[in-house]
């Protein structure tokens, strides 16, 4: 099966700038999530959506961060304005339900930000 | 609050020994735990994971894990290192009906020939 992928692969923008990155979970899927991943850290969630909804999204930086799943399938998330603490890669990840016990995430390849 | 901590930013090891990459973890319900590894500029791919029973698990690539409830560990294993081994590796625990993911800081595991 296809996995998740996600673009653009690299970005490099100036501060105050805006981005977005774009997300398809693998088909059927109906978690989906968001993560910054900086450099020498391990991943942090940043909003969680079941189906369309959103599930968790409390360590999201809702000032300059949005994110959506309009119909269940591929997401964006987007940065406005981006400042330098946001350079970072940007993963995305899926799982086949909320509710699974034992499922684990499929993650994307990531999206490197460079805010300069 | 739920955590992990890889108490080792890096680990070195020759081509041919045991490798350990040690993960502990601090949760308020049973725990379930996995290992994922990343190689340079792609995402994380899983590894295996504990869910319930046997406090060994096997996973891909050779690798092994054994969950301690006592210690509250759950280190990663593999009898024979490879080369193609070297990467990042992150440990993650989720809880029963909570489908959050907290991850570990990482550790960079160096295999040399």
């Amino acid at each position: 099966e296809a996995g998740v992928a996600q673009s653009p692969r690299y970005k490099i923008i100036e501060k105050r700038q805006s981005v977005a990155f774009w997300c398809n979970p693998i088909s059927g899927h109906a978690t989906l999530y968001w993560y910054q991943q900086i450099l020498g850290q391990g991943p942090k969630l940043l909003i969680q959506f079941q189906n369309n909804g959103v599930v968790d999204d409390s360590q999201l930086p809702k000032d300059r961060f949005s994110a959506e799943r309009l119909k269940g399938v591929d997401s964006t998330l987007k940065i406005q304005p981006a400042k330098l603490e946001d350079s970072a890669v940007y993963l995305c990840a899926s799982s086949p339900r909320l509710a699974g016990v034992s499922y684990e995430q499929y993650f994307g390849p990531g999206t490197r930000l460079t805010v300069t | 609050a739920q955590s992990v901590a890889q108490p080792e930013d890096q680990v070195n090891v020759a081509e041919g020994n045991p490798l350990t990459v040690k993960c502990t973890y601090s949760v308020s319900g049973n725990p379930y735990l996995f290992w994922y590894v990343q190689y340079p500029n792609r995402g994380l791919q899983f590894l295996l994971k504990y869910i319930t029973g046997d406090n060994l698990v096997k996973g891909s690539y050779g690798f092994e894990a054994e969950f301690n409830k006592s210690q509250t560990s759950f280190h990663l294993k593999k009898p024979s290192a490879l080369v193609s081994d070297s990467a990042l590796y992150f440990c993650a625990v989720r809880l029963y009906n909570f489908n959050k993911f907290y991850f570990g800081s990482g550790t960079k595991l160096n295999v040399k020939p």
